[in-house]
This record gives C-alpha cells, structure tokens and sequence, in this order.
C-alpha cells in the first residue's frame, strides 16, 4: 500500500539547521511530487516547498526562501528537507505528502516528524 | 503569499449544515480551480476532502460539498456528525508556482 514514511524526532539547537527525510513505497516514485508542510503549536498547516519528483523542479514558499532546501533520491524513492538557521519558531511537526502530478492537491501524508528548536 | 483567510471556528448540532469559508485574492483562488480541502484530527495525517473547488475523493462522504465564487471557495458539511469534530483548510495553487493554505477554521459538533 501507498506509504510515505518520516524519519524520527529530532532536537536541535538555535542556530543549527535539520535534515528530514521521506521514504516512498507502494507507487512509483516519479509519477507524483513531494511537497513538505509544517504545523507550529497552535497554527495551522503551513506549505513550505514542493519538488516535482520527474524532472528535480523545485518551488519553495516565500517565507522559506533562502533557508529551506528540498532535494530527492530517486534510487531509494526518498525526498529530503534541509532547513537551516533554526529558531524556536520552527518548532513544529513537519509532513510530506505526495501529489499527483499535475493534480494539485495532496492525496497521501506522512505520520510527521516532531522537530523542537530549543536551547 | 498570505495565507487565505477562514473563520476561527464553526459550530453547529448534530443533522445540522455548516459552511465555512476561505478567501483568498485573483492570484490564488480567484485565477485557478485547483482548491482542495483538508480535513485534520489533531495528532493524525490531514486528509483530502476535496479537489478541484468540487470533486470528492473516493471515500469521502456526500455530506461534504464545495464551491467557489471569485476569490472565495467555501465547504460546507451536511448532516453534521460528531465524528465531523476537526480542523478544516482550504489549500490553493498560486501563480507563482506555489500553494497556499488557509488559515484553519475548528469545527465544533455541539
């Protein structure tokens, strides 16, 4: 079955930057993209950056420019988010999900993975 | 780009219809009909109620329903149930290749 599985938790420092990952199975891995999306405690969900899984194009949020970098490794159907520069504002869950290409909305979510920025 | 602008919260009674919903600008909502909706239990993956201003999902109850005119969509859910209780967001495309979400809306089954 379709899966998108996270990596773990993770605690980082101010000022350090993250690696997540996201493991595809169950589809075939370039047919849809990957986006990533955030919720903090006590916001709501949060669009971050997609990268199209067929050709490496890459779309990053405004808010992110500059400090997130979305890549993938289509050997072991996995995407990954590096986003640096931490601050207690990027504590939240983080989630991949999957599109369709060319569809335009989001039909399969990771389980998330917690990130805590904190001294 | 802003997020799109939903009511805090909704509330209603069981059997009860409730709409909310979502604004945004002729950037986003009012130039593509690629709006969906996500229905989100705290703690679990949000789940896609609609696409395309419209269109359920396989799966997906007819009590959900959607529309859109110029640049505000709108959800509304039908026969309210307690198992309706969730977050709601209205996701857009943008002309700058980007996706928007909505700021949220709880919705409360009395």
């Amino acid at each position: 079955q379709v899966q998108l599985v996270q990596s773990g938790a993770e605690v980082k420092m101010p000022g350090a930057s993250l690696k997540l990952s996201c493991k595809a199975s169950g589809y075939t891995f370039t047919s849809y993209n990957v986006h990533w999306v955030r919720q903090a405690p006590g916001h709501g969900l949060e669009w971050m950056g997609i990268i199209k899984t067929s050709d490496g194009t890459i779309f990053y949020a405004q808010n992110f420019q500059g400090r997130v970098t979305v890549t993938m490794d289509t050997s072991t159907s996995t995407a990954h988010m590096e986003l640096r520069s931490l601050t207690s504002d990027d504590t939240a869950i983080y989630h991949c999900a999957r599109e369709l290409d060319s569809s335009f909305y989001l039909d399969n979510w990771g389980q998330g993975t917690l990130v805590t920025v904190s001294s | 780009q802003s997020a799109l602008t939903q009511p805090a919260s909704v509330s209603g009674s069981p059997g009860q219809s409730i709409t909310i919903s979502c604004t945004g600008t002729n950037s986003d909502i009012g130039r593509y009909d690629f709006v969906s909706w996500y229905q989100h239990h705290p703690g679990k993956a949000p789940k896609v109620m609609i696409y395309h201003v419209t269109n359920r999902p396989s799966g997906v109850s007819n009590r959900f329903s959607a529309s859109k005119s110029g640049n505000t969509a709108s959800l509304t859910i039908s026969g309210l149930q307690p198992e309706d209780e969730a977050d709601y967001y209205c996701n857009s495309y943008t002309s700058s290749f980007t996706y928007v979400f909505g700021t949220g809306t709880k919705v409360t089954v009395l």
